[in-house]
């Protein structure tokens, strides 16, 4: 069973670009959730999408955005980008929320943002 | 608001001693517990979870965790570490409250092993 795929793998933007981050769940999982990580800060929640739907959300800036399309493939968005959004950004699918036991998250290898 | 705290930052030990990592989460409600691990270099895995049943789980790699719900407490432990085991640790919970399935994360542990 293929795990979770995260496109592309690297990634330098010039700050003020925007940039669009991709994730493929593991098949049969509905909940994508994003999270942002750098050194000392652990992993930043980002959003949880949900059947196309946001459930959740963190505290970041408007300028971070997602959706889930139909096939629970989902994007992250960042415009405007600044110096401190570098980071990985992983991404994560699980079942939670279709109402069975299992509820762990498997992570992606992640996307690493260099801005400059 | 729930909210999973891990008590040491940053931990260096010797290959053969033992380890304990502490994780308290804020949440009175019914949570699955996980411990995550980041290996140099490599994306995030689980090490072992807890949904019900025995509080005393074990995970890959010789570790394991126990769940002490009156201390809201799931530490991890192993009674002898290698020079492999240099990664950083996560703990996380999942509290069900309502539809709300939010996984929330502790900050991490980086642990060093010296051989």
């Amino acid at each position: 069973k293929a795990g979770v795929t995260q496109t592309p793998r690297y990634l330098i933007k010039t700050r003020g670009q925007q940039v669009t981050l991709s994730c493929s769940p593991i098949s049969g999982h509905r909940s994508v959730s994003w999270y942002q990580q750098t050194p000392g800060q652990g992993l930043q929640f980002l959003f949880e999408y949900f059947s196309e739907t946001q459930r959740n959300k963190g505290n970041f800036p408007g300028r971070f955005s997602g959706r889930q399309f139909s096939n629970s493939r989902s994007e992250m968005n960042v415009s405007t980008l600044e110096l401190g959004d570098s980071a990985l950004y992983l991404c994560a699918s699980s079942l939670a929320g279709q109402g069975r036991g299992n509820t762990e998250a498997f992570f992606g290898q992640g996307t690493r943002l260099t801005v400059v | 608001a729930q909210s999973v705290s891990q008590h040491n930052h940053h931990v260096i030990l010797s290959e053969a001693a033992s380890l304990e990592l502490g994780c308290n989460y804020s949440y009175g409600g019914t949570v699955n517990l996980f411990w995550y691990v980041q290996y140099p270099g490599q994306h995030l895995q689980l090490l072992l979870k807890y949904f019900s049943g025995d509080p005393l789980v074990k995970g890959i790699k010789g570790f394991e965790a126990e769940f002490i719900k009156s201390k809201f407490s799931f530490n991890l432990r192993k009674p002898s570490v290698q020079w492999s085991d240099t990664a950083e640790y996560f703990c996380a919970v999942r509290a069900y409250a309502g539809n709300n399935r939010k996984l929330i994360w502790g900050l991490g542990t980086s642990l060093a092993v010296n051989p």
